[in-house]
């Protein structure tokens, strides 16, 4: 069955300062796709990352980092000097397939992360 | 592109009666929409898939008498709370995706639920 973990429920650091979200997802896919939203406070979720289970490319977009490794099975992200607007609930999702070919998307617990001036 | 909507976004009904949210994809045709609920502090949870034209398709433990949907377009889909009560109350967000094994869904903005 997908799963998705997110271990950090909330998370404080000081602005400036970096900070990593940690994600580990299991399927028994071997396509898949992974991603990351951030909910603000407003509810509305913001998409920021997709990757797919064929590319372990990291990226640097910015302040943002994402790190994909199959091997553990984790797709952790980093921001790099936080800022207050940093200050949401960080979703890791996982999409994969079940029976009859249809998409599902498996979202984690979140991880709050707050952002102190 | 991949703009979904949803109206209204926020509602507040008095227990015992009905509320209807729309979900809309304003660029695309959504072949399957999405209903995921979202209590406070709490992931979304899916609540039920629907193809267009099809009986949705719920989720263990949803109870499809009470939150009926309809999806009756390629950018329409609506989910109906019926006999709403205070437990009712979340956060409700509806997605689309132009297939049904399409690999990504596209979010909506959520409706906020009150029921008093």
């Amino acid at each position: 069955a997908q799963k998705v973990t997110q271990a950090q429920t909330e998370i404080s650091v000081v602005e400036k300062e970096d900070v990593t979200l940690d994600c580990v997802y299991e399927t028994r896919d071997t396509t898949y796709y992974l991603f990351w939203y951030k909910q603000p406070p407003s509810g509305e979720l913001v998409f920021l990352i997709r990757r797919n289970s064929f590319d372990e490319q990291n990226e640097i977009s910015g302040r943002y980092s994402w790190n994909f490794q199959k091997s553990t099975s984790s797709f952790n992200f980093t921001i790099t000097a936080s800022q207050v607007v940093d200050s949401a609930v960080y979703f890791c999702a996982l999409s994969d397939y079940y029976s009859g070919g249809y998409q599902k998307v498996t979202f984690g617990i979140g991880t709050k992360l707050q952002v102190i001036p | 592109g991949a703009v979904v909507s949803q109206h209204p976004s926020w509602v507040i009904c008095k227990s015992g009666t009905s509320v209807k949210i729309e979900c809309r994809s304003l660029d695309f045709q959504a072949t399957t929409m999405f209903w995921y609920r979202q209590f406070p502090k709490q992931s979304l949870m899916l609540m039920a898939t629907s193809n267009e034209g099809s009986k949705a398709t719920y989720e263990q433990g949803v109870e499809k008498d009470k939150f009926l949907i309809n999806h009756a377009s390629l950018t329409l889909s609506t989910l109906t709370v019926t006999s709403a009560h205070p437990e009712d109350s979340s956060f409700y967000i509806c997605s689309a995706a132009p297939s049904p094994a399409y690999y990504e869904q596209y979010f909506g903005p959520g409706t906020r639920l009150t029921v008093t």
